[in-house]
């Protein structure tokens, strides 16, 4: 199956600091999806983004689908950003299930 | 829009008896709903994959007759662990997939403690 790697696995920042969260995947997908998990557990979709640049706020995320690779961006971050950033892909022959990374731990320092 | 709900939030019982919680899709139709486990520090792993009106497809080691699933209605799943035991103890997520397309959105999970 697909393989799905996110780096750097923790970073911890300065509030108002920018950041960047890597995605890669082994095979082409149809769909991909960064989330932010909070500190109850609530997964918030960021971003639905196969391919292409999408910003929303101080995030944007760009998906490079032939070189199988996304990008999150942080910028200006705060606090309230503190979370795991979860990427997932679906693949044409996963029959609608995603598959995660293993995410990365984001604190954000005052 | 694409809200999900879970019921319960949290959840302690006792060892040996069953669970049910209810993923809830608010304001659309879901004919997708998938479960996932999540433990501590760790990533969410698929459970099984629940189609509304058909039986509910398990991943590879986890027991269908353990956990039960039931989608009864384009908006409504529910997870059921039988016997429960303290192993069982995690953080249960669902999904919903809004139909036609490939977005899936999450319930805010349930934390299961088996005491």
């Amino acid at each position: 199956g697909i393989q799905v790697e996110q780096s750097p696995p923790d970073l911890i920042l300065q509030e108002g600091a920018n950041s960047t969260l890597r995605c890669n995947f082994s095979d082409s997908v149809n769909n991909l999806q960064w989330f932010h998990q909070n500190p109850w557990g609530q997964l918030i979709n960021l971003f639905y983004i196969p391919s292409g640049t999408k910003q929303n706020g101080r995030l944007s995320a760009t998906t490079v689908a032939t070189e199988r690779y996304s990008l999150l961006y942080i910028s200006s971050s705060q606090t309230t950003d503190s979370g795991v950033y979860f990427c997932a892909v679906l693949t044409t022959d996963s029959w609608g299930k995603f598959q995660f990374g293993a995410g990365t731990q984001v604190v954000v320092t005052p | 829009g694409a809200v999900v709900s879970q019921h319960p939030s949290r959840v302690i019982c006792k060892s040996g008896t069953s669970v049910k919680i209810e993923c809830r899709s608010l304001d659309f139709q879901a004919t997708t709903m998938f479960w996932y486990r999540q433990f501590p520090k760790q990533s969410l792993m698929l459970m099984a994959t629940s189609n509304e009106g058909s039986k509910a497809t398990y991943e590879q080691g986890v027991e269908k007759d353990k956990f039960l699933i039931n989608h009864a209605s384009l908006t409504l799943s529910t997870l059921t662990v039988t016997s429960a035991h303290p192993e069982d103890s995690s953080f249960y997520i669902c999904s919903a997939r809004r139909g036609g397309t490939y977005e899936q959105y999450f319930g805010p999970g349930t934390r299961l403690t088996v005491t």
